[in-house]
């Protein structure tokens, strides 16, 4: 297996922009995650999904983030309108209950 | 944010010495596991460790637990240059299974 495949690996935008990182997690785990990691504020859980389904979205910061699981193949974390404070390390990690597997990470730039 | 607490912050130490580093938490667990990130990339998964054991080995790797304190220690042996990189502890409470509450993490330097 090719690992959690996450796209892009960078993105730069202007504010106000409208940004969606993807996500492909590896095949068979039932829970993918969408973290957000800064050195000010260190990895924070945004939101996970079991069976496609989300189950906490409590670390999702505000209105302006939503992230979907159309299937067990794909996610996505949308971000509109960005903001400069949005800049960091998005990763999404997927698991069967225990240990997770983290992709490579999307660094976001928001100027 | 952080559930949990690492101690200490960073660690710098020669190739060939021990690394410890410390994990605390505040509620009951399910399991206890330790990740390591190396710079820009994702984390690893190192060990996972039950809250019914103890002590769990992994190579160069020992981790303890003691749920009557609500800590956790990581030990790497013998360490490496390429042991260079931050490692996080992350929990998972009995209320939340599959979810992971991460420590800040403890950034070790190794020299060669």
């Amino acid at each position: 297996d090719a690992g959690v495949i996450q796209s892009p690996r960078h993105e730069v935008t202007e504010m106000g922009q409208e940004v969606t990182l993807r996500c492909k997690p590896i095949s068979g785990h039932d829970y993918l995650f969408w973290y957000r990691q800064t050195m000010m504020r260190g990895l924070e859980l945004l939101i996970y999904f079991n069976n496609n389904v989300p189950i906490d979205d409590s670390g999702m910061p505000e209105d302006r983030f939503s992230a979907k699981m159309p299937n067990a193949s794909f996610s996505t974390l949308k971000i509109q309108p960005s903001e400069p404070r949005d800049s960091a390390v998005y990763f999404c990690a997927s698991s069967l209950g225990d240990e997770q597997f983290f992709g490579p990470g999307t660094r976001l730039t928001v100027l | 944010s952080q559930q949990g607490e690492e101690d200490p912050q960073a660690l710098s130490i020669q190739e060939g010495e021990n690394a410890t580093m410390n994990c605390s938490y505040k509620t009951s667990i399910n399991n206890l596991q330790w990740y390591r990130q190396n710079s820009g990339r994702g984390l690893v998964h190192l060990i996972l460790i039950r809250s019914n054991e103890r002590e769990k080995h992994s190579g160069r790797l020992r981790v303890t637990l003691d749920t009557s304190k609500k800590s956790s220690s990581l030990l790497i042996t013998a360490s490496r240059a390429a042991d260079t990189a931050s490692y996080f502890c992350a929990h998972m409470t009995t209320d939340s299974w599959g979810k992971l509450q991460f420590g800040a993490g403890t950034q070790v330097v190794v020299t060669p």
